[in-house]
């Protein structure tokens, strides 16, 4: 079983380069959500969603656009990269939005804004 | 709004020691969770223990145990018999009312062998 699946694990872009991040889930997860993680600081939420075709914004949503068009995947896409999006993005689900249960996350993508 | 501090950026400790990381949160609320994740240099986000704040016992886990002081607003992680293995950033995270995760900065748990 995969659980959450995010590619690529690592990329580097030009400031002004667009790209998606993949992240998809197999167990069939109600709620998925996007966080940055940067040195010194604990996981930022950027995006989430409830449910297909439901997203609303995290703390840090400035810069990055999601849609959830099927249950298993939720794509963050960064229009126009900046060096200040440089950081590590992780993906996570869990079942519903109110669920108590923890969230899975996926292993992360290294993203570099040069 | 809800805050969470881990004090300690770095901590060591000798293999087969005991080590205890400390996190404090800022809160309003009464009922809400506390959760300890590792992230080992694979940057795996791994769950290690849970606290639900209406209960009184303390979460344990194996060699994993935590010491939940709800009046102080404490939260902190002992690790029993330290294991080279358990190096790796450490997160205390807590979930209120609006049932998403608010996070520490991290403890970067270091292991002497």
């Amino acid at each position: 079983n995969a659980g959450v699946t995010q590619t690529p694990k690592f990329q580097v872009l030009k400031t002004g380069q667009s790209m998606t991040l993949q992240c998809a889930q197999d167990m069939n997860h109600e709620y998925m959500s996007w966080y940055r993680q940067d040195p010194g600081m604990g996981l930022r939420l950027i995006h989430y969603s409830v449910g297909a075709g439901i997203t609303d914004q995290g703390e840090v949503p400035n810069g990055y656009n999601v849609s959830r068009s099927t249950t298993e995947d939720f794509p963050l896409r960064l229009l126009s990269a900046a060096p200040s999006q440089t950081s590590v993005y992780f993906c996570a689900s869990k079942q519903g939005f109110y669920s108590n249960q923890p969230q899975h996350f996926g292993d992360g993508t290294r993203l570099s804004i040069l | 709004a809800q805050t969470v501090t881990q004090s300690q950026p770095e901590m060591s400790v000798q293999e087969a020691e005991t080590v205890t990381l400390s996190c404090t949160y800022d809160t309003s609320e009464s009922d809400y969770y506390l959760f300890w994740y590792k992230q080992p240099p694979s940057r795996q986000m791994i769950l290690v223990i849970r606290q639900e704040a209406y209960k009184q016992q303390n979460a344990t886990e194996n060699r994993f145990s935590v010491n939940f002081q709800k009046a102080a607003k404490s939260f902190s992680l002992k690790i029993s018999d330290s294991q080279l293995g358990d190096a790796a950033m450490y997160f205390c995270a807590y979930k209120g009312s609006n049932y998403q995760l608010i996070w520490g900065a991290g403890t970067k748990l270091i292991i002497k062998p």
